[in-house]
């Protein structure tokens, strides 16, 4: 089945740690995105990436890295510097970003999430 | 005044109840329209996207309205299924593009 994982599901961190959230996808996808989640709020785009060995940071992506080193495979690392780490984080995909002169976009296809919580 | 935006709602409503939600966009120039559907601590999924004509699939129909720069979403004869977050999503061309999700309405359908 071809989808989008991430792993681990529950992820509990403490304060000053570095973590790795997975987010692998099997669709051929070119873009992949990490956004989070707080509750009441709209998804907040962290990183995105239109192809290989590229990415983008989003609207916050302070305290975040992330890698595109292979087309299925976009971690992403959270780190001591993140002040409020404790969210609900999305890692999507689609076809194609807006690149090359296209300004549409097609629609993302999302992983199961994976929430961390800062102890 | 924010990229995008929704009623929080929540809406509570009768099973068979039509439900409409609306949801308002700042930039004149997006050309991408979606409504995802979110289940409680769940990933978000695509309900629909939005096109220019208006488009409908079984019991929903999306209408897009460029002039005012707002979508909608209808829900005809309401299941108890339907109930969940209903995320407005579109894509922002100023400084860039990128995708903005609207925080989302909240739909509960009651027996």
């Amino acid at each position: 089945d071809g989808g989008i994982t991430q792993s681990p599901k529950y992820l509990f961190r403490k304060e000053g740690q570095n973590v790795t959230l997975s987010c692998e996808q099997n669709l051929n996808h070119d873009a992949m995105y990490w956004y989070r989640q707080d509750p009441g709020q709209g998804l907040r785009l962290i990183y995105y990436s239109q192809i290989v060995n590229d990415f983008q940071k989003g609207d916050i992506a302070e305290g975040y890295s992330v890698s595109r080193e292979k087309k299925e495979s976009f971690p992403l690392t959270v780190t001591s510097a993140q002040k409020n780490p404790t969210a609900f984080y999305l890692c999507a995909s689609s076809i194609r970003g807006a690149s090359g002169g296209r300004s549409s976009y097609n629609e993302q296809f999302f992983g199961p999430g994976t929430r961390l919580t800062v102890l | 005044r924010k990229e995008v935006e929704q009623d929080p709602g929540p809406f509570n409503v009768p099973e068979g109840a039509t439900v409409a939600f609306n949801c308002t966009y700042s930039n004149s120039a997006s050309q991408s329209f979606f409504w995802y559907r979110q289940d409680c601590r769940k990933e978000p999924k695509l309900l629909m996207s939005v096109y220019s004509s208006g488009n409908e699939d079984g019991r929903f129909t999306a209408q897009l309205n460029r002039a005012s720069q707002y979508i909608s979403l209808l829900i005809r004869d309401s299941k108890l299924s339907d109930s969940a977050t209903y995320l407005c999503v579109v894509n922002i061309v100023t400084g860039g593009n990128k995708l903005v999700f609207g925080a989302g309405t909240i739909l509960r359908v009651k027996s």
